[in-house]
């Protein structure tokens, strides 16, 4: 069955400090992974997205996700945290049949001052 | 004006009350989508349209009924609904149905009394 798992429900970064939000897959064939941000009574919003190409991708508010095929892993980074980067990260795989995006449960990320 | 419009934002109603939520894009994208938030837990695709059809119904109950008039409008009938079925419903759109862009409004807390 096609996933995503987010292994930590929460990670806590201090402020000026890199951070990572991990997350894994399993697809068949070649995946599209992506990560969106939910800030506290918001809806998501698209962070970055991965279809094809250069591993390392770039997105909004200074985020980047690394693509690694054998690791089958696609993990957030940022490397200076914000106060206001803290906030909930979903990250997610297209499914390969019915082109529906698959969720992770999300990591809640706190950035301390 | 943001892109995805929900409203309303809070709702409280009981097991025999029937309301609806209503979602509007400004977008001009072909698919519109419901997703049912629950904490800590992955979203869940509650229904798909791409072109005013529907295209996804992921076994839903039937005290959610979906409609949608136009490309710009989605409805979610709610009807003798469970104290289970609070949540944060989110709507979405994208340029096309399987595009993993998605555009989220800021959803709808509902509880069920």
């Amino acid at each position: 069955a096609q996933s995503v798992a987010q292994p930590e429900d929460q990670v806590n970064v201090a402020e000026g400090n890199p951070l990572t939000v991990k997350c894994t897959y399993s697809v068949s064939g070649n995946p599209y992974l992506f990560w969106y941000v939910q800030y506290p009574n918001r809806g998501l919003q698209f962070l970055l997205k991965y279809i094809t190409g250069d591993n390392l991708v770039k997105g909004s508010y200074g985020f980047e996700a690394e693509f690694n095929k054998s690791q089958t892993s696609f993990h957030l980074k940022k490397p200076s945290a914000l106060v206001s980067d803290s906030a909930l990260y979903f990250c997610a795989v297209r499914d390969t049949l019915n082109y529906q995006l698959i969720w992770g449960a999300g990591t809640k990320l706190i950035i301390k001052p | 004006e943001t892109g995805v419009t929900q409203t309303p934002r809070h709702l409280v109603m009981g097991m025999t009350n029937k309301k609806s939520l209503k979602c509007e894009q400004h977008l001009g994208h072909n698919a519109m989508y419901w997703y049912k938030q629950s904490a800590k837990k992955p979203l869940e695709l509650m229904f798909v349209y791409s072109l005013e059809e529907r295209v996804e119904n992921n076994s839903v109950p039937s005290r959610f009924s979906p409609e949608c008039p136009n490309s710009s409008h989605l409805f979610l009938h709610l009807h003798t609904l469970q104290p289970e079925d609070s949540a944060l419903y989110l709507c979405a759109s994208s340029r096309d149905r399987g595009a993993g862009e998605l555009f989220f409004g800021e959803g709808s807390r509902l509880t069920v009394l």
